[in-house]
């Protein structure tokens, strides 16, 4: 059974511009989760998302958003970049509404 | 709200030692999950363990096992025989469990950085 996969693995972006990042969970899996990792804050919890609804979200500004496609695919989005937001980003899918959350190896984003 | 401690920021450890990393938790809720996910260098979250707050028994997983003290709030994790690959970041992370609308958000702590030595 694959993974869960997560496009591209490293980007490097300008300030002001946005990006999209991509998560495939694993097969028949319909929870998706963001999370940013930084080395001053740590893991932190963006949003989640199950069957095509964002179910809980953390605490960060609206540049940040997402969604989920109907074959549980989920992007995450961030507008107007600023050189904080270098981080990596990972993903998480769950089997179900509360499941072990399996982690794909990240997006290293980067922001000069 | 959630929060996980992990006191030690790096830890050695001789290769087929057994370790352990320590995490304290605090929580109001009744039912929770506790989760160790190793990070090696690579970035990639790896899962290793699981406890469940009404489990009874310890969890365990090949050389992974949980010491859950529930009155404690303590979950650490003890790695057996350690191995040169055991050599990353490892997270304590917790996750409240509600029947309807819980959600799979995990609170992480920051993290314990082992290097196991020859």
């Amino acid at each position: 059974k694959a993974g869960v996969t997560q496009t591209p693995r490293y980007l490097i972006k300008t300030r002001g511009q946005q990006v999209t990042l991509s998560c495939s969970p694993i097969s028949g899996h319909r929870s998706v989760s963001w999370y940013q990792q930084t080395p001053g804050q740590g893991l932190q919890f963006l949003f989640e998302y199950f069957s095509e609804t964002q179910r809980n979200k953390g605490n960060f500004p609206g540049r940040f958003s997402g969604r989920q496609f109907s074959n549980s695919r989920s992007e995450m989005n961030v507008s107007t970049l600023e050189l904080g937001d270098s981080a990596l980003y990972l993903c998480a899918s769950s089997p179900a509404a509360q499941g072990r959350a399996f982690f794909g190896q990240g997006t290293r984003l980067t922001v000069v | 709200a959630q929060k996980i401690t992990q006191t030690q920021p790096g830890m050695f450890v001789q290769e087929k030692e057994a370790v352990t990393l320590d995490c304290t938790y605090d929580t109001s809720d009744q039912s929770y999950g506790l989760f160790w996910y190793k990070q090696p260098s690579s970035g990639e979250m790896i899962f290793l363990i699981y406890q469940g707050s009404y489990d009874e028994q310890n969890a365990t997983e090949g050389r992974y096992s949980l010491n859950f003290q529930k009155a404690r709030k303590s979950a650490n994790l003890v790695i057996s025989a350690s191995q040169l690959g055991d050599s990353a970041m490892y997270f304590c992370a917790m996750r409240a469990l509600i029947l309807t609308g819980g959600g799979n958000k995990l609170t992480f702590g920051t993290g314990t950085q082992l290097k196991v030595e020859l």
